[in-house]
């Protein structure tokens, strides 16, 4: 089955600064990757995903990338605030947009320092 | 978005006993994923509850240990049988309302002592 390893576990970064969080995946046939946002004591909240058959995508201060040959993806988020400290989750799915569930990293922890 | 209600939101149980979660949502879906999230750790796929089929299990999941019922196409359960503490965890439904975009429910925060 799929295997999405995710690093760093914690990243620390000063306000307005970039932070940028890396996975990656085993199965080639994988074609979804969504990016969550978990507040402590909260759920899960999608922030952005991107599609196989595109390379890029960004929403404001939020981008992700992805590397189908290397078979890795990140998020990035640049001018930090201190409402990004949350737990960051990358997933992956081989059908398309999570329909047959998502396989979720370990988790990011971002800090932003004031 | 789809609104999802969960509940309970938390409880606390004792070993041996079970724990029925319900997951309704307001608007029909196709499919309900059940999640775990043991205590500061990631989310893991427990199964896939379609309506009018058994469920789909993630390999370490059965289901006499977490049997799912799926009703119909707002609504299902997830219940936790015989606990230990070794399940005390956050147990998340979640939907696909759309075309590639999971939400999740709040969450049932379980404590099994």
């Amino acid at each position: 089955g799929e295997n999405v390893e995710q690093h760093p576990s914690t990243l620390s970064v000063q306000e307005g600064d970039s932070a940028v969080i890396k996975c990656t995946y085993s199965d080639s046939a994988s074609n979804y990757f969504p990016w969550y946002k978990q507040e402590l004591g909260k759920r899960p909240q999608l922030i952005i995903d991107i599609r196989s058959n595109v390379g890029e995508k960004k929403d404001q201060r939020i981008a992700v990338t992805l590397n189908k040959t290397a078979k890795h993806f990140s998020l990035h988020i640049t001018e930090t605030q201190p409402e990004d400290s949350a737990v960051y989750f990358c997933a992956a799915s081989t059908s398309g947009g999570g329909a047959d569930g998502l396989t979720f990293g370990k988790g990011t922890h971002l800090i932003i320092q004031p | 978005s789809a609104v999802i209600s969960q509940k309970p939101s938390r409880d606390i149980c004792q070993r041996g006993t079970s724990l029925t979660i319900q997951c309704q949502v307001d608007s029909q879906v196709t499919m309900m994923f059940w999640y775990r999230q043991q205590p500061g750790q990631s989310l893991t796929l427990i199964a896939t509850a379609n309506q009018g089929s058994e469920a789909t299990y993630e390999s370490g999941f059965v289901i006499d240990k977490f049997p799912i019922s799926r009703p119909n196409l707002t609504f299902s359960t997830l219940t936790v049988s015989n606990m230990s503490p070794e399940d005390s965890s956050i147990y998340l439904c979640s939907v696909e309302v759309r075309r590639d975009t999971t939400t999740f429910g709040s969450g049932t925060r379980l404590t099994v002592v």
